[in-house]
């Protein structure tokens, strides 16, 4: 157990629709990672947060937005879903924002019909 | 050209094989590099991690970076089952500028 912990676990939705993803990080990490894996484009990181301060931006559709809480808790909001937003999605954790070792979660599995 | 290359596989090895795993990429600025696993519905969890080039070893694993060549590996000693897993290379310039690029993964099967 990596301990970060993601939720809900699946999610299944239809187009054009929202969801919201759930990530706690491992006790005293203050960064957090967004990344989406799909078969075709591998694992592709979306955003970085860093003691509730957007950190840095990677391949995020202007649809997707996140945001870390005071208790360091994030939030990924994916809106205006399209049938190919279905992906894994993972959070990861780490102590610092430049520490490249990343704690993953179990990740949350989308599937939009 | 990708930043990060790394062969899919699948790669499939009777147990107690020696595994190599590769990754190639074309950034020179990468300094940093990891080998990740990731088994089937979890989230991937690092495995080796290594600064610059030269080798690393734990255990069963040792991961070799040449940064000339910009090519990097990760040999797998006495393969068990339980290695079955897929394994991504990742690589990051370091500094304030954060950015960990992955390859997209080898799946390896170990068969006992």
């Amino acid at each position: 157990d990596s301990g970060v912990t993601q939720t809900p676990k699946h999610l299944i939705t239809a187009t054009g629709q929202r969801v919201t993803l759930r990530c706690s990080p491992r006790s005293g990490d203050l960064s957090v990672y967004w990344y989406q894996q799909s078969l075709d484009q591998g694992l592709q990181f979306l955003i970085q947060y860093y003691n509730g301060e957007e950190r840095a931006k990677g391949n995020i559709l202007e649809r997707f937005s996140a945001q870390q809480f005071p208790d360091l808790h994030s939030e990924l909001n994916l809106s205006s879903l399209e049938l190919g937003d279905s992906a894994l999605y993972f959070c990861a954790s780490s102590i610092s924002p430049t520490n490249e070792k990343l704690f993953f979660g179990s990740g949350t599995q989308l599937s939009v019909l | 050209q990708k930043e990060v290359e790394q062969d899919p596989g699948p790669l499939s090895v009777p147990e107690g094989a020696i595994v190599s795993l590769n990754c190639t990429y074309s950034n020179s600025a990468f300094q940093y590099f990891m080998w990740y696993r990731q088994y089937s519905r979890k989230g991937p969890e690092l495995l080796m991690y290594t600064y610059s080039s030269g080798n690393k070893e734990d255990g069963r694993f040792t991961a070799q970076v040449d940064k000339s060549s910009k090519y990097i590996s990760l040999f797998i000693r006495d393969s068990q089952p339980s290695d079955s897993a897929t394994y991504l290379c990742a690589m990051s310039s370091g500094g304030s500028n954060y950015k960990l690029t992955f390859g997209k993964g080898t799946l390896l099967t170990v068969n006992p």
